[in-house]
């Protein structure tokens, strides 16, 4: 069953430092989204890409945060300079058709960044 | 801005009882999703809801939508230990899914 994968599976990090999140979604999908969830708490919304292009972002994805599909395969969540408040498990997720469209949301195993 | 609340927050039952689980939203919406969640696990689809009236069951769990009221319920049947887990709600706006807090249900055996 295809499924999407994320890289690192954990990823520790000094304060300022730049982190690249690695995502692959799933083949046929067109909408790739990215989520962050701090300590098993609410799913924040951050950021989705259609098109290569951001469709929406929240407010909590602000300057220090850019997403990019460099090849056909991959979708990466940079952050630039890192703060203690970005440690979360960030999900990456995709979708056949977009949020309009009643597209549903695949998400990957998640990637636990620690900001020390 | 869209608002998704769920309630309970909490939810800690007895195996065999029924419960239900309630979503609200701010916003209009025909679209709304369930997802479960185990610790420390991602988040798996269990319900698409895509229109007013739908009503959708996959074993002990059924959920319905009410898009006139911004409603959608999570009904849990005889209720089963395997069923504890953090359940979420989410709901789409354009480009946007929006979930909810989610409601931590723990089943005693």
């Amino acid at each position: 069953e295809p499924e999407v994968t994320q890289t690192p599976s954990h990823q520790v990090t000094q304060m300022g430092q730049e982190v690249i999140l690695r995502c692959v979604p799933i083949s046929n999908h067109l909408y790739f989204y990215w989520y962050r969830q701090i300590l098993g708490q609410k799913v924040e919304f951050l950021v989705s890409f259609y098109n290569n292009e951001i469709s929406e972002k929240s407010e909590i994805f602000d300057d220090q945060f850019s997403v990019e599909r460099p090849d056909g395969s991959n979708f990466t969540l940079k952050i630039r300079s890192t703060k203690l408040e970005d440690s979360a498990m960030y999900f990456c997720a995709s979708s056949e058709e977009g949020g309009g469209a009643g597209g549903e949301l695949f998400f990957g195993e998640g990637s636990r960044l620690t900001v020390l | 801005e869209l608002k998704v609340e769920q309630n309970p927050l909490f939810l800690s039952m007895q195996e065999g009882k029924n419960y239900t689980i309630y979503c609200n939203y701010s916003t209009t919406s025909d679209r709304l999703y369930w997802y479960r969640q185990d610790p420390g696990k991602s988040l798996e689809s269990l319900f698409v809801l895509l229109s007013n009236g739908a009503v959708k069951q996959e074993g002990r769990l059924m959920a319905s939508l009410d898009t006139k009221a911004r409603l959608s319920t999570l009904h849990i049947t005889a209720a089963v230990h395997d069923l504890s887990a953090t359940y979420f709600c989410a709901v789409d706006k354009d480009d946007k899914i929006i979930f909810g807090k989610g409601t931590r249900l723990h089943i005693l055996p």
